[in-house]
């Protein structure tokens, strides 16, 4: 069964302390690993799409990687604005498996 | 057309009685996609839509449960007799279909509903 899983789930760091966080995921037949940006009452907001492992994507403090079992989104000198839940979602098929999120908040 | 948009932003209705939620899609894509939100978790996949067929319904798509998209633009979704296990975010995304292109969706600000 597609099983995907975040880590952490709760992330606080003060302003300008760089990180990453975790997706891992079991799914057959990926066709793509999306990263999405949640602010509170909101919709996600697309951030990056990585179809292949060895793929990087960047934008500004942000940058997603890639491998076959796992995503990372790597926050660099981070900023109280960049506070949000963070979801990635593999997709099989033509519908999405989100994970749970990592909640981030940064300090300032 | 500035995005993906959603009416209303908040319901709240007693156990009981029938919903309805629109979704208008950014104006040239072609698919449209129903998600339910509940708190602490990502979004959960029900149904989508290619122009005006629905193609895939998620197994949590009740019969309770129903979606149209009658034109291929705007798309409504019913829940009737709401129960309290209901309460969610529902969430409309749209993309474009492209054969090589990302397909990435774009998310509406979401339905609040809550029942009593």
């Amino acid at each position: 069964e597609d099983q995907v899983t975040q880590s952490p789930e709760a992330l606080r760091l003060q302003e300008g302390e760089s990180s990453s966080l975790n997706c891992s995921y079991t799914v057959s037949g990926l066709r793509g690993l999306f990263w999405y940006r949640q602010d509170p009452g909101k919709g996600p907001e697309f951030l990056f799409t990585l179809y292949s492992a060895g793929e990087e994507k960047e934008k500004e403090r942000l940058k997603a990687t890639l491998t076959k079992k796992e995503s990372f989104l790597h926050i660099t000198a981070p900023k109280p604005e960049d506070s949000a839940t963070y979801l990635c979602a593999p997709r099989r098929g033509n519908d999405m498996r989100f994970g749970a999120g990592t909640r981030l908040t940064v300090k300032p | 057309d500035t995005g993906v948009s959603q009416d209303p932003r908040h319901k709240i209705t007693k156990r009981g009685q029938n919903v309805t939620f629109r979704c208008d899609p950014i104006s040239e894509h072609n698919r449209l996609y129903w998600y339910r939100q509940t708190l602490g978790q990502g979004p959960e996949f029900l149904t989508y839509f290619q122009n005006e067929a629905q193609l895939e319904k998620s197994r949590l798509l009740s019969d309770r449960f129903s979606a149209e998209r009658p034109k291929g633009s705007f798309s409504t979704l019913e829940i009737q007799r709401t129960e309290q296990g209901d309460s969610a975010m529902y969430l409309c995304a749209s993309s474009l279909r492209l054969a090589g292109a990302n397909n990435e969706q774009f998310f509406g600000p979401g339905t609040r509903l809550t029942v009593l």
